[in-house]
C-alpha cells in the first residue's frame, strides 16, 4: 500500500455507540492529522500529531479521542457522538522539516450520526 | 474570521479556455501557500505550492501566482480539461508545527 490509507471509508453510527477510525501512512512522515470537513465549510484541523506527540488540539470535544501509537497510525476514537458531527473526517500526514508544508490526504470517511 | 478566503465558490469553464480561481489572506505571517484540488470522495490532492520568496511557480498547465502586498493568490489552469472539474482549495501555512489553514473552496467545472 502506498501513500494514506483510512478505515472504514464509510460510517454510520447512532449516538450511544462507539467507534473508530483508523489511518495509516506509508511515507516515512513524522506528522499526522485529523481533519473535520462539513458542508460549505473550510477544511477544520482537529488534531496534530508530531513524532507521536499531540501537538495541537483545535478546541475539539472530549467525545472524539485521538490516539498516536506510532508516526505510522493514527485513531479517532467516537463515543456518544451528535447528529451535527456527521462529516468527512480526513486524516493526513507530512514530513515537517525543511520548510516544506505539503500535507497528504488519505480519502476520508464518511460518518453519518443518526 | 477566515484568514484564508475563497470568495467564488464556483467557477464554470469552457474546456481549452483558461481557469483562474482565486485566493485572499490576512495574515502577512503566511509565507508558503497550497493548491489542492479534491474530486468527490476522495481526499484533497496535493496540486502546487509557493513560497512567499517566490511570486510565480509553474508546474505543467497549472501555474501559481502570489502577490504579497495585496496578500493575493491566484492559481491559473491553461488549457483546462473536463478532468480538471473539482473543488480547489487554497491553503496556507499556519504556524511552525505544520498547520494549514484552509479556504472553503471552489467549484471548478469545465465544459466540453
Amino acid at each position: 500500500e502506498t501513500g494514506v490509507t483510512q478505515t472504514p471509508r464509510h460510517l454510520v453510527m447512532g449516538m450511544t455507540n462507539k467507534k473508530s477510525l483508523k489511518c495509516e501512512q506509508h511515507l516515512g512522515h513524522n506528522a499526522m492529522y485529523w481533519y473535520k470537513q462539513s458542508a460549505k465549510k473550510p477544511l477544520e484541523l482537529m488534531f496534530v500529531y508530531n513524532f507521536k506527540e499531540q501537538t495541537e488540539n483545535n478546541s475539539v470535544p472530549s467525545r472524539f479521542s485521538p490516539e498516536c501509537p506510532n508516526s505510522s497510525h493514527l485513531f479517532l476514537h467516537l463515543h456518544t457522538l451528535q447528529p451535527e458531527d456527521s462529516a468527512l473526517y480526513l486524516c493526513a500526514s507530512s514530513q515537517t522539516s525543511g520548510g516544506r508544508w505539503e500535507q497528504f490526504f488519505g480519502p476520508g470517511t464518511r460518518l453519518t450520526v443518526l | 474570521d477566515q484568514q484564508v478566503k475563497q470568495n467564488s465558490p464556483s467557477l464554470s469553464v469552457q474546456e481549452g479556455r483558461i481557469s483562474i480561481l482565486n485566493c485572499d489572506y490576512t495574515n502577512s505571517m503566511f509565507d508558503y501557500f497550497l493548491w489542492y484540488k479534491k474530486y468527490p470522495a476522495e481526499g484533497p490532492t496535493f496540486l502546487i505550492s509557493i513560497s512567499s520568496i517566490k511570486d510565480k511557480n509553474e508546474d505543467g498547465r497549472f501555474t501559481v501566482f502570489l502577490n504579497k502586498s495585496a496578500k493575493h493568490l491566484s492559481l491559473h489552469i491553461v488549457p483546462s480539461q473536463p478532468g480538471d472539474s473539482a473543488v480547489y482549495f487554497c491553503a496556507a501555512n499556519g504556524g511552525s508545527q505544520g498547520n494549514l489553514i484552509f479556504g472553503k473552496g471552489t467549484k471548478l467545472s469545465v465544459k466540453p
